[in-house]
């Protein structure tokens, strides 16, 4: 069965400040797909990133960067130089091949100026 | 492109009421999904569709139907209104071939208050 775990529910930084979203999975699959996504105040869902599981190459995009390793089942997001703009919820999700999306509960943050 | 639209965007029902949530979209994605969004539980998945004619159910279908006569919609029934049904309500969309799935694209979402 596929599963997501975010263990930090809430986490508050000050402006500048890195910090890094945690993420771990579960599943039996060999082939799967790991997903990033935003939620701001305003409530839409914004697609961050989406990682294959054959391809463990680190991300950079801007400020962002995902780590993924399968060693660990994790798949971490940092925010570097965090900024107010970026406080939002943000959501892991799992996804077998062709199997349905499983997302995590989310973790809060909050950039405080 | 419109992408992902949904409607309406609020909505109020009485217990007992029974209404449609619309979804569209316009990128001739296969699949479709519906979750609802509760506090602290992330997205869980209600129904979805591989493609027109095609439904199934996803990990909390009680209480809601489904179908897909186009590839362009996606409305999700509330057969008869519950407030353990309150929720935020999204639709999403991917494009799919076989058994590979592309990222999701959301809609906006409804949010739906049963008193």
């Amino acid at each position: 069965a596929q599963k997501v775990t975010q263990a930090q529910t809430e986490i508050s930084v000050v402006e500048k400040e890195d910090v890094t979203l945690d993420c771990v999975y579960e599943t039996r699959d060999t082939t799967y797909y790991l997903f990033w996504y935003k939620q701001p105040p305003s409530g839409e869902l914004v697609f961050l990133i989406r990682r294959n599981s054959f391809d463990e190459q680190n991300e950079i995009s801007g400020r962002y960067s995902w780590n993924f390793q399968k060693s660990t089942s994790s798949f971490n997001f940092t925010i570097t130089a965090s900024q107010v703009v970026d406080s939002a919820v943000y959501f892991c999700a799992l996804m077998d091949y062709g199997q349905n999306f499983v997302f995590g509960p989310g973790t809060r943050l909050s950039v405080l100026p | 492109n419109a992408g992902v639209t949904q409607t309406p965007k609020f909505q109020v029902l009485k217990t007992g009421q029974s209404m449609t949530l619309q979804c569209a979209q316009d990128m001739n994605h296969e699949y479709m999904s519906w979750y609802r969004q509760d506090p602290g539980m992330g997205l869980r998945l209600i129904h979805y569709s591989v493609g027109a004619g095609i439904t199934d159910q996803g990990e909390v279908p009680n209480g809601y139907n489904v179908s897909r006569s186009t590839t362009e919609d996606f409305p999700l029934r509330l057969l008869s209104a519950a407030p353990s049904q309150t929720s935020v309500y999204f639709c999403a969309s991917s494009y799919s071939r076989g058994r590979f799935r592309d990222e999701q694209y959301f809609g906006p979402g409804t949010r739906l208050t049963v008193t």
